[in-house]
């Protein structure tokens, strides 16, 4: 059974500063892992999505890299402000069984001004 | 719409009540999921329908869930005889296909008091 985890559950970092979210999970074998954000009384809002056969994904400040053998992905964050504050996702696809995404329980993220 | 539907966004209950919990997917998206998520979580897969077929409900907790898409677009996710353990947002996601980046509604609310 897949099992993601994702560390640390809890961050904090002043306005300005450089972050790495990690995400980890049991079962190598995935079709792809997408990365979420979520705001307070929130639905989920997709960031990246990268597939099994590529390495990383790159939107404006965000970059997300997936190491499909050793079961992890990085969410990188460049100069982060204020309103990334938020509660980030990491899920994977399965290929082996189920059509269902498997998610972790989340870093949540303040950004201090 | 140009996103994911949820209707209503906040329900109160009385335990062993009936409740149907609707959800209008980006037009054109075959997948629809539903998951549930409690406080400090992340979310737990409940049932993913291909089309009008529910393709995998092996998240649904017990037989007083049930989900139907009968014309593979809006979906209503049905709880029987509520208990005050089903209280949890109920979210709803589409995607254009199984391999496609998720897309999800603001949830709905569930309170059983």
């Amino acid at each position: 059974k897949q099992e993601v985890t994702q560390i640390p559950a809890a961050l904090s970092v002043p306005e300005g500063e450089n972050l790495v979210l990690n995400c980890s999970f049991t079962d190598s074998a995935i079709y792809n892992l997408q990365w979420f954000r979520q705001d307070p009384g929130k639905g989920l809002t997709s960031l990246l999505l990268i597939q099994s056969s590529q390495r990383e994904q790159t939107s404006g400040r965000l970059n997300a890299s997936l190491d499909k053998s050793s079961g992890r992905s990085t969410l990188y964050i460049a100069a982060s402000q204020p309103g990334d504050s938020a509660t980030y996702l990491c899920a994977v696809r399965p290929s082996n069984y189920g059509q269902n995404f498997v998610f972790g329980p989340g870093t949540r993220l303040s950004v201090l001004p | 719409g140009a996103g994911v539907s949820q209707t209503p966004s906040n329900k109160v209950t009385e335990k062993g009540k009936y409740v149907e919990l609707r959800c209008d997917p980006i037009s054109g998206h075959t997948a629809l999921y539903w998951y549930r998520q409690s406080l400090g979580q992340g979310p737990e897969f409940l049932i993913y329908f291909q089309g009008t077929g529910a393709a995998d409900d092996s998240g649904l907790p017990n037989d007083r869930f049930f989900a139907v898409r009968p014309e593979g677009s809006v979906s209503t996710l049905k709880i029987q005889r509520t208990e005050r353990g089903d209280s949890a947002v109920y979210l709803c996601a589409s995607s254009r296909e199984g391999n496609s980046p998720l897309h999800f509604g603001n949830g709905t609310r569930l309170t059983v008091t």
